[in-house]
């Protein structure tokens, strides 16, 4: 299956900052995604992103707050902006591929002070 | 809107009990449901059921699709401490913009004491 690595693992920042998070696979792939898990919560898509094309974002996230960039086939970055402590969360990317189905990074817990 | 139910949200169990986990979904251009293992941060893969009746099986996790009443279940056997995790499914949906989309239920979140 795929391998993701996901940088930074953790992170605190200050309000008013923003993080960018990378996600780098082994293998090229065509749909990335980048997921949201609040403390407690389960998992919610924030956005579909293909290279080559505009992200698309599902209801309640805008690109002004979660800018995503997709360069080539093996690489995404979510930025987190203008952070809020209900930022706080862990957040993941995960590809889809037609043998190994879904697979995740290994996620970045990010918390806002 | 794409609706997927999990229960029991909680489970305490012992080493060696037998436990089923439940998950209803209403997921529009239904393709197939995942279940996940999420210890930390990231899920890990358990199983994908894509067609009805047919039982996935790894080691001592099972799990079976019902596609005509839209659930899925996946039981544990001779549950262990390292089975204590939160276990979650998510239809996969191949329908238009949503294309890929994964909606997670609220997960189970399984204790398996010694």
């Amino acid at each position: 299956s795929a391998v993701i690595s996901q940088k930074p693992s953790r992170d605190i920042c200050q309000r008013g900052t923003s993080l960018t998070i990378q996600c780098q696979v082994d293998s090229q792939v065509t749909m990335m995604f980048w997921y949201r898990q609040q403390p407690g919560q389960s998992l919610t898509l924030i956005a579909t992103a293909n290279q080559g094309s505009e992200a698309t974002y599902e209801s309640g996230f805008v690109i002004d707050k979660f800018p995503i960039s997709r360069p080539n086939l093996t690489f995404s970055t979510l930025t987190v902006s203008n952070m809020s402590p209900e930022d706080s969360s862990i957040y993941l990317c995960s590809v889809m591929t037609p043998r190994d189905g879904y697979t995740f990074g290994s996620g970045t817990r990010l918390t806002v002070v | 809107e794409d609706k997927v139910v999990q229960s029991p949200l909680s489970l305490v169990v012992h080493e060696g009990d037998t436990v089923t986990l439940n998950c209803s979904y209403e997921v529009t251009n239904f393709r197939s449901l995942l279940w996940y293992k999420q210890e930390k941060k990231a899920p890990t893969f358990l199983f994908m059921l894509t067609s009805s009746g047919i039982e996935k099986k790894s080691g001592r996790l099972s799990s079976i699709l019902d596609k005509k009443e839209l659930f899925s279940i996946l039981n544990i056997t001779a549950t262990q401490t390292g089975d204590s995790a939160v276990y979650l499914c998510a239809p996969f949906n191949a329908g238009g913009t949503s294309y890929g989309k994964l909606t997670f239920g609220q997960g189970t979140i399984l204790t398996v004491h010694p």
